[in-house]
């Protein structure tokens, strides 16, 4: 069974960057698992920031960037903001689009 | 102003078969490259992709779950349905569907940019 696999939690200072990753247990992810991020805070949908690896929604705040990164997917925030103290989580997709696996979610706190 | 909502029961018992429905409108599921996917996420767990379903009728299942489950679409209704077999106390959670985009020329999927409201499915006898 495939797993992707995110950083349980991270703290960060507000006006610092922090970097978010997510590994994939198959290996190196490359833009072909289309790296999508989501931001989700309590008791609300998640809500799409980047996909495609490094693409941003129209809606999504020029501080949140994608990339990849020593064979990881990353989410990197700069400048952040108290709001952006949330839970985030990747999906990556396997087999050609066939298949999408969640990770396991980073609850980010800003203090 | 594209919209989502989930609708079903929010109680069903072991054993039972879960029905699903996902009323959407703002886009069309006839629209190549149009997909429309059901993702869960059990009280204060992380969320899980269940299945996909694109405008060309082409279907997705996570593979943990494929053989309880069934994607179906009614592109007339703009409705996308999700049953679930033989339901068990460990699939309550939260239940969305959401609006996905594969563009397979430019190389890319944009999923999940758009989200219902969410339906919250308990299990229990």
């Amino acid at each position: 069974q495939t797993v992707v696999t995110q950083e349980p939690s991270l703290t960060v200072s507000p006006g610092g960057t922090v970097t978010l990753t997510c590994a994939s247990s198959t290996g190196a992810v490359t833009s072909g698992y289309y790296p999508n991020w989501f931001q989700q805070k309590p008791g609300q949908a998640p809500r799409a920031l980047i996909y495609s690896t490094s693409n941003k929604h129209s809606w999504t705040p020029a501080r949140f960037s994608g990339s990849l990164l020593g064979g990881k997917a990353a989410l990197t925030l700069s400048g952040v903001q108290p709001e952006d103290e949330a839970e985030y989580y990747c999906l990556l997709y396997y087999g050609g689009a066939q298949q999408g696996v969640f990770g396991g979610g980073t609850k980010l706190t800003v203090l | 102003q594209i919209t989502l909502k989930e609708s079903g029961p929010t109680l069903v018992k072991p054993t039972q078969t879960l029905t699903l429905t996902c009323t959407f409108s703002g886009f069309s599921l006839s629209t190549s490259g149009v997909g429309v996917g059901w993702i869960r996420q059990p009280p204060g767990k992380a969320l899980e992709w269940l299945a996909l379903i694109y405008w060309n009728d082409d279907k997705r299942y996570s593979p943990s779950l494929k053989s309880r489950l069934t994607i179906t679409k009614d592109t007339s209704k703009n409705q996308v349905v999700l049953t679930m077999t033989n339901m068990d106390p460990v699939d309550t959670a939260t239940y969305y569907c959401a609006h996905s985009y594969l563009g397979m020329q430019l190389g890319i999927l944009r999923a999940g940019d758009y989200w219902g409201q969410g339906t919250l499915v308990t299990v229990s006898s």
